[in-house]
């Protein structure tokens, strides 16, 4: 296992176009999250799974954003209309929440999304 | 809401010199947590201080954790060249998860 993978790692997009990125987490990782970062700032939660369920999701994300984890595996997160607020740094991190052995997030490297 | 803030925003030092960085929550915790950032990349794990914990080393890294103020400071000694990058504290939003709330940061030079 080579950590967290995040794909792509950078994308360009044009304001009104959809994009979907991936997050394959830790495979013995029970939970995964979905964090946004801008310019300066420290990650933003977004929402977060324990296998597949989808426990919470923050304020910040607006009905154009949609994430899943299917079979409680890899999770996608999508965006619909960007906007050009929507460009940041989009992270994904897994872990293990298990009483007595939690050691924190592994974080992948991010996909950074211009909108222009 | 940020529920970390770090202290100092910036903070530049030569190689070989000392770095101490704080940060100060708000709410009961059971553990805060520091992670690095290099520049445009993921951030990494550095250290977990559990509440009944007071200090934890981990190589060149020392953290300590005083819940009575609510507060946490991460020293790292005789810094290297390497160490340049954004260093945050994070801390459980509530006492019975692991979704973490970010500090704004600080950033560190260090200088050859």
């Amino acid at each position: 296992d080579t950590g967290v993978s995040q794909n792509p790692r950078h994308k360009i997009t044009k304001r009104g176009q959809n994009v979907t990125f991936r997050c394959d987490p830790i495979s013995e990782h029970n939970r995964l999250y979905w964090y946004r970062q801008t310019l300066g700032q420290g990650p933003e939660f977004l929402t977060y799974f324990q296998n597949e369920a989808q426990l919470e999701k923050s304020r910040l994300l607006s009905d154009r954003f949609s994430a899943e984890r299917p079979k409680g595996s890899f999770s996608t997160l999508e965006i619909q209309r960007t906007e050009q607020g929507d460009s940041a740094m989009y992270l994904c991190a897994s872990s293990s929440y298990e009483q007595g052995a939690y050691y924190g997030y592994t974080f992948g490297s991010g996909t950074r999304l211009t909108v222009v | 809401s940020q529920q970390g803030e770090e202290d100092p925003q910036a903070l530049s030092i030569q190689e070989g010199e000392n770095a101490t960085m704080n940060c100060s929550y708000k709410t009961s915790i059971n553990n805060l947590q520091w992670y690095r950032q290099n520049s445009g990349r993921g951030l990494v794990h550095l250290i977990l201080i559990r509440s009944n914990e007071r200090e934890k080393h981990s190589g060149r890294l020392r953290v300590t954790l005083d819940t009575s103020k609510k507060s946490s400071s991460l020293l790292i000694t005789a810094s290297r060249a390497a160490d340049t990058a954004s260093y945050f504290c994070a801390t459980p939003k509530s006492y019975n998860t692991d979704k973490l709330i970010f500090g704004t940061g600080t950033r560190l030079q260090v200088f050859p």
